[in-house]
């Protein structure tokens, strides 16, 4: 069964760095683009970054560049999304999500995890 | 960035009607070197994750029931709903993959009248 489980959510104070984890398993994870997709509480969906099958092609949506950085360990079937400088704004629950097999850097999203859920507050 | 405009943001139709939710991007996302519209539509019931219907605007996600249809090109896009179950009742959510900074429309809640 394909599956994507996130891990490493939790309370943060703002100003703080926290690392979240997706583990892949049921596919071949080192030939897909992955990304991570963010809900704030209440509110829509938001795409937050993206990395090619290598790790050596990352993009990031505007608010969360220079503080947060996508990387993976294909040994290890593993996404990582790694926050700094945590803000209120960044409250919300962290999706994994993975691209269609073939696909480039623009694609949609095919499978999902359920998600950890990340709270910045003091 | 291609912004996303859903109509309307909620909408409440009978059991058994039909469901229009409607998509706007702010430039087209028809590629034109392959004919192809990048855009994805998603469903999203209460405490799960979301789950892709369409995408390349009209091809049907495998097990998506076929009473879920899409349409359109360019910049504007139609999901419709033929008619409409009990288990439809969820946000859905438009997305462009056009650039690889894709963006999400801001959801249209269906519910039952």
């Amino acid at each position: 069964e394909v599956q994507l489980v996130e891990s490493g959510g939790g309370l943060v104070q703002p100003g703080g760095s926290l690392g979240l984890s997706c583990a892949a398993s049921g596919f071949t994870f080192s030939t897909y683009w992955m990304s991570w997709v963010r809900q704030a509480p209440g509110k829509g969906l938001e795409w937050v970054a993206s990395i090619n099958q290598d790790g050596n092609e990352k993009y990031y949506v505007d608010s969360v560049k220079g503080r947060f950085t996508i990387s993976r360990d294909n040994s290890k079937n593993s996404l990582f999304l790694q926050m700094i400088s945590l803000r209120a704004e960044d409250t919300a629950v962290y999706y994994c999500a993975r691209a269609p097999y073939g696909s480039g850097s623009c694609y949609y999203m095919d499978v999902w995890g359920k998600g950890t859920t990340v709270t910045v507050s003091s | 960035d291609i912004v996303m405009t859903q109509s309307p943001d909620s909408l409440a139709v009978s059991l058994g009607e039909r469901a229009t939710i409607n998509c706007k991007s702010s430039q087209s996302v028809l590629y034109t070197s392959n004919s192809k519209n990048y855009l994805a539509w998603y469903q999203q019931k209460p405490g799960q994750p979301p789950k892709v219907l369409i995408y390349w605007a009209s091809t049907r996600e495998s097990g998506v029931p076929d009473r879920f249809s899409g349409s359109g090109s360019g910049s504007d896009f139609t999901l419709t709903i033929s008619s409409l179950q009990a288990e439809d009742v969820a946000v859905y959510y438009c997305q462009q993959y056009l650039s690889p900074l894709s963006t999400f429309g801001q959801g249209t809640k269906l519910e039952i009248k």
